[in-house]
């Protein structure tokens, strides 16, 4: 079975840009959540989404959103970059089977360089 | 809430030494632990899990924790270590509701495998 993929695998944006990130969920997996992770502020959770919804959300402004498709694929969204934003986002999935524990996968990440 | 401390931000050690990382958190619940390892570019691989039962945990790679809940405590061993287990390891915490889906994770601990 595939692992979490996420693409691109490294992006470089300019200050006030806005960019989009894609997480394609192990198959079967329900629940997609982000995380970001800076060498300031470690690894933060950002949201999760689960049947196309927003289920939980982190402390992060308004400008990180995300959606999810039908298919559970995930993008998440930062406008207006700042230089702050440079940070690895890294995606996990898990299966949501209705017990109180779903393991979550990780994928390989994207890094993603505001300059 | 959940917070989470490794009290060692680097740790070096030689080839076929014991290895011990230490890991605290804190919860106003009941929650879940587990131990993470991070190798450069990539995404977070999961090593052990406590979700009830012995405290005593043992994962891949011959790593090892021993959940203490007096002490709240969830420290990683691994008898002998080797070059490969040079990474960046994460312990971490999530509440034990069905829709928790949080990781909160601590600051990592670089271990660094010297021959």
């Amino acid at each position: 079975k595939a692992g979490v993929t996420q693409t691109p695998r490294y992006l470089i944006k300019t200050r006030g840009q806005q960019v989009t990130l894609s997480c394609s969920p192990i198959s079967g997996h329900r629940s997609v959540s982000w995380y970001q992770q800076t060498p300031g502020q470690g690894l933060q959770f950002l949201f999760e989404y689960f049947s196309e919804t927003q289920r939980n959300k982190g402390n992060f402004p308004g400008r990180f959103s995300g959606r999810q498709f039908s298919n559970s694929r995930s993008e998440m969204n930062v406008s207006t970059l700042e230089l702050g934003d440079s940070a690895l986002y890294l995606c996990a999935s898990s299966l949501d089977s209705g017990s109180s524990y779903n393991e979550q996968f990780f994928g390989p990440g994207t890094r993603l360089t505001v300059l | 809430a959940q917070s989470v401390t490794q009290l060692d931000s680097q740790v070096p050690v030689f080839e076929e030494a014991p290895v011990e990382l230490r890991c605290n958190y804190s919860s106003s619940v009941s929650v879940y632990l587990f131990w993470y390892v991070q190798y450069p570019n990539q995404g977070l691989q999961l090593l052990l899990k406590y979700l009830s039962g012995s405290t005593l945990v043992k994962g891949i790679n011959g790593f090892e924790a021993e959940f203490n809940k007096s002490q709240t405590s969830f420290h990683l061993r691994k008898p002998s270590v080797h070059i490969s287990d040079t990474a960046e390891y994460f312990c971490a915490v999530r509440g034990r509701t069905v829709n928790d889906y949080k990781l909160s994770f601590g600051a990592g601990t670089t271990v660094t495998v010297r021959a």
